[in-house]
């Protein structure tokens, strides 16, 4: 099945500053990659997603990049607030099988931003 | 519902007891996820229902787990003498469509200790 890797597994930043989350993916069928951010006793939110057919998506502070070739993907983060701490979760979704949309999880990274 | 609702939001067990764990997915919502997360670890996915149908159950870790959607909407993850290593959270996650690249929306999970 598939494997997903993510790096760091902690990240500290200034507030203010930019921070990077990396993850690489081993099915090169995959074609869907959200990423999710899970706050201290609640579920994973989704906060942006990014499907095979495009490279790079941006939404406001967060934008997100993918590179098919090298099957890795990462999560960008400009102008870092306080209340962006929390743990971030890389995902891929290969579509094989019956179980469509089955997420493979990366290991999380907690992003902590100090004021 | 406006989101996915799970109870019990914590759980407190001895070995041996059996535990039941519920799931009230977004309403119309097709696809059913049940996944489990250790401390400090990404969610694993468990098991898949498209419907009332189980359609993956290849990640229950062992036949001490059932899950069940017996009318398409609200699901029930069943775990049988229940072990130490259980605990965990296990998080409930619903999507409108059954596709490779569908959007999963999370509950906010039940925590289970097993003591």
């Amino acid at each position: 099945g598939e494997n997903v890797e993510q790096h760091p597994s902690t990240l500290s930043v200034q507030e203010g500053d930019s921070a990077v989350i990396k993850c690489t993916y081993s099915d090169s069928a995959s074609n869907y990659f959200p990423w999710y951010k899970q706050e201290l006793g609640k579920g994973p939110q989704l906060i942006i997603d990014i499907r095979s057919n495009v490279g790079e998506k941006k939404d406001q502070r967060i934008a997100v990049t993918l590179n098919k070739t090298a099957k890795h993907f990462s999560l960008h983060i400009t102008e870092t607030q306080p209340e962006d701490s929390a743990v971030y979760f890389c995902a891929a979704s290969p579509p094989r099988g019956s179980t469509l949309g089955r997420l493979y999880f990366g290991r999380g990274t907690q992003l902590t931003v100090w004021p | 519902g406006a989101g996915v609702s799970q109870s019990p939001r914590y759980k407190v067990a001895k070995r041996g007891q059996d535990v039941a764990l519920r799931c009230d997915p977004i309403s119309g919502h097709v696809s059913l996820f049940w996944y489990q997360q250790a401390l400090g670890q990404g969610p694993e996915f468990l098991t898949y229902f498209q419907n009332e149908a189980q359609l993956d159950k290849s990640g229950l870790p062992s036949d001490r787990f059932f899950a069940e959607r017996p009318e398409g909407s609200v699901s029930t993850l069943k775990i049988q003498r229940t072990q130490q290593e259980d605990s965990a959270v296990y998080l409930c996650a619903s999507s409108f469509f059954s596709s490779a690249a569908n959007v999963l929306t999370f509950g906010a999970g039940s925590r289970l200790t097993v003591l």
